[in-house]
């Protein structure tokens, strides 16, 4: 069975200061990690994804996300928050099969 | 096209009704996914498409729900008999194949309301 947790349904930082989503993901075998972001009235995008290649994969906008598998995470990061990153977030994981199974989401806030 | 094209961008049905959502996936896109969202939730899986065919529809809720893809682009969703329940939107994703490692790309979404 594959899952994901995304640890916080909502996240609040200051403009310019450091991001970090968290996400915790179950599966049997080798994974693929996926995040997206959605903003509001917007279609999914994808920031960023690991397929079993480097452990620290970079996305758009700045975005990194680290694959840990001992810790069976997959956070995501951004050194420096910008107003624009305001938006709801979610981990993806999918191993067999074609289904995407997404976490309930964190919503990120930036204040200015 | 350049993205996934979704129709209507809005719905608003009575109880009760029979509604179609059109969706247009990028071309040469030879997969096809229909998500359900609701409010508060991350996307769940409906339907799969490879072509023509429906590779996995596991994730239909009943048979109320159906999905067509006749020529292996445009799919159509499709609900008879709508419930309060229903409401949510209704995301389309295409990849360029079938292989779990490509990301998907997703339209805008169909926000169904049933009154």
């Amino acid at each position: 069975a594959q899952s994901v947790t995304q640890l916080d349904s909502h996240v609040s930082v200051s403009e310019g200061t450091p991001v970090l989503l968290r996400c915790n993901y179950s599966s049997s075998y080798s994974p693929s990690l996926f995040w997206y972001v959605q903003h509001p009235n917007k279609g999914l995008q994808l920031l960023l994804k690991y397929t079993s290649a480097a452990t620290l994969v970079k996305g758009i906008n700045g975005f990194e996300a680290e694959f840990k598998k001992s810790e069976t995470s997959f956070h995501l990061t951004k050194p420096s928050a910008h107003m624009s990153d305001a938006a709801e977030y979610f981990c993806v994981v999918t191993q067999e099969g074609n289904q995407f199974y997404f976490g309930t989401g964190t919503s990120l806030t930036v204040i200015p | 096209g350049a993205g996934v094209s979704q129709t209507p961008s809005n719905k608003v049905t009575e109880k009760g009704k029979y509604v179609e959502l059109r969706c247009d996936p990028i071309s040469g896109h030879t997969a096809l996914y229909w998500y359900r969202q609701s409010l508060g939730q991350g996307p769940e899986f409906l339907i799969y498409f490879q072509g023509t065919g429906a590779a996995d529809d596991s994730g239909l809720p009943n048979d109320r729900f159906f999905a067509v893809r006749p020529e292996g682009s445009v799919s159509t969703l499709k609900i008879q008999r709508t419930e309060r329940g229903d409401s949510a939107v209704y995301l389309c994703a295409s990849s360029l194949t079938w292989t779990r490692s490509d990301g998907y790309t997703f339209g805008s979404g169909t926000r169904l309301t049933v009154v």
